[in-house]
């Protein structure tokens, strides 16, 4: 059974930084590609990041190029988020979620919600 | 990037009904890699077709996609009440990936 529980959202002011993660349970972390989605409040699904599973070939969107970071640790079966230079549009639910199959967000976490304000 | 528009977006049906959401690139999406997610207010998505055409884990065959290239196509067959939601479409054949808007399906 697929389980992700993502953690560390929060309220956090514009321009700080913070740290989301991804627990993952169930399956072998290591062999699988893992994805970020956010959603923000009342709006559609935006697609954040992508990592494999070599750890190595990571993709962001345009939108947080060069302010997020995608990692993981597959000793600790968990998936990272590094945010920083944080802005109000940023402000948004998190998901992780697994690849499976095909390179796509196959399985999904509940979220988890980061507001970005002062 | 790969913009898709989704139409649709809203479409006010009863169950029972026939619904058919349309999803359009403005380039071939690479391999069809094209899917398909429900989602229902408080909850993640869930996927529903991948490869534009396969049929996730669990999912009634009342769902079926189709297309390939720059159309894509989800259908529902007959519309139950569990059916009323928002629905996505998302390229993966390129980075970075993209979503569709979004189409509402309502319960007319």
């Amino acid at each position: 059974q697929v389980h992700l529980v993502e953690s560390g959202g929060g309220v956090v002011q514009p321009g700080r930084s913070l740290r989301l993660s991804c627990a993952a349970s169930g399956f072998i972390f290591s062999s699988y590609a893992m994805h970020w989605v956010r959603q923000a409040p009342g709006k559609g699904l935006e697609w954040v990041a992508v990592i494999w599973s070599d750890g190595i070939t990571k993709y962001y969107a345009d939108s947080v190029q060069g302010r997020f970071t995608i990692s993981r640790d597959n000793s600790k079966n968990t998936l990272y988020l590094q945010m920083n230079s944080l802005r109000a549009e940023d402000t948004a639910v998190y998901y992780c979620a697994r690849a499976y199959l095909q390179p796509l967000p196959y399985h999904w976490g509940q979220g988890t919600l980061v507001t970005v304000s002062s | 990037e790969i913009v898709l528009t989704q139409s649709p977006g809203t479409l006010s049906l009863s169950p029972g009904e026939r619904a058919t959401l349309s999803c359009r690139a403005i380039q071939s999406v690479n391999d069809n890699y094209l899917a398909w997610y429900q989602q229902k207010p408080g909850q993640a998505p869930r996927l529903l077709i991948y490869g534009a055409s396969s049929r996730a884990t669990g999912i009634p065959d009342r769902f079926s996609g189709s297309g390939s290239g720059t159309d894509f196509t989800l259908t529902i067959s007959r519309l139950e009440a569990e059916d009323f939601a928002v629905y996505y479409c998302q390229q993966y054949g390129s980075a970075p990936n993209t979503f569709g808007q979004g189409t509402k399906v309502e319960i007319k």
